[in-house]
């Protein structure tokens, strides 16, 4: 049974840089697409982007000047940077698995990590 | 962009009542890639339909999908007490932007 957790810093201060960790355990992280989902507090998700065990990497268009994903596949974990953040960008984050099935789904997901910026 | 719109934003019903819930897109959404996920508080979303009527592992046959085109509808055939929980409504488009969004969601609670 595929498990996700996400691990990092609870806390960022506006406009330094929100980093966050995956690590995907009781599987393989390859042949799938891995993901960070974020959500406001009441508000809907957001896709931030994902990332191939191979390094194909895909971002909202909206993020993509801010963000950056990596993948350690030795770990069996996956990254997320976020620069210059702001008080917009207070969400819990997921890590979530598209199986890459032909459906565009995410099938598993962590249990989220929140994130909030102040100083 | 696609944007999704569910309606309603809240469904108020006791057990055993029926729900029937929908998400309308901003343009033709490809079937394959559409799918329901069901959140409660304080935890992650849940698949539970996709591709729109396929249910995930484990799903209950009271949830069923429907839909084409830029109309899809999520049917709780009889509510048990643990359905009640928001839902979401998810596309994926390739082109012309590469991207994953959801709608607002629908809540479930009770009456």
């Amino acid at each position: 049974q595929v498990q996700l957790q996400e691990s990092g810093p609870g806390l960022v201060k506006p406009s330094e840089t929100l980093s966050l960790t995956c690590t995907v355990s009781g599987g393989s992280i390859s042949g799938a697409h891995w993901n960070w989902i974020r959500q406001p507090a009441g508000k809907e998700l957001e896709w931030i982007g994902h990332i191939h065990n191979e390094g194909t990497i895909s971002y909202h268009p909206s993020l993509k000047n801010r963000v950056t994903m990596s993948v350690d596949r030795s770990n069996n974990q996956f990254s997320l940077k976020v620069s210059s953040v702001t008080a917009a960008d207070t969400a819990v984050y997921f890590c979530a698995r598209d199986p890459v099935d032909g459906h565009g789904h995410f099938d598993k997901w962590g249990r989220g990590t929140l994130v909030t910026v102040s100083s | 962009e696609i944007v999704l719109t569910q309606s309603p934003g809240t469904l108020s019903l006791s057990p055993g009542d029926r729900a029937t819930l929908s998400c309308r897109a901003s343009q033709t959404v490809n079937n394959d890639f559409f799918a329901w996920y069901q959140q409660k508080a304080g935890q992650p979303p849940r698949l539970l339909i996709y591709g729109p009527s396929n249910r995930a592992p484990g799903i209950p046959d009271r949830f069923s999908g429907s839909g084409s085109g830029t109309d899809f509808t999520l049917t709780i055939s009889r509510l048990e007490p643990e359905d009640f929980a928001v839902y979401y409504c998810q596309q994926h488009q390739t082109s012309p932007l590469f991207t994953f969004t959801f709608g607002p969601g629908t809540k479930v609670d009770l009456k």
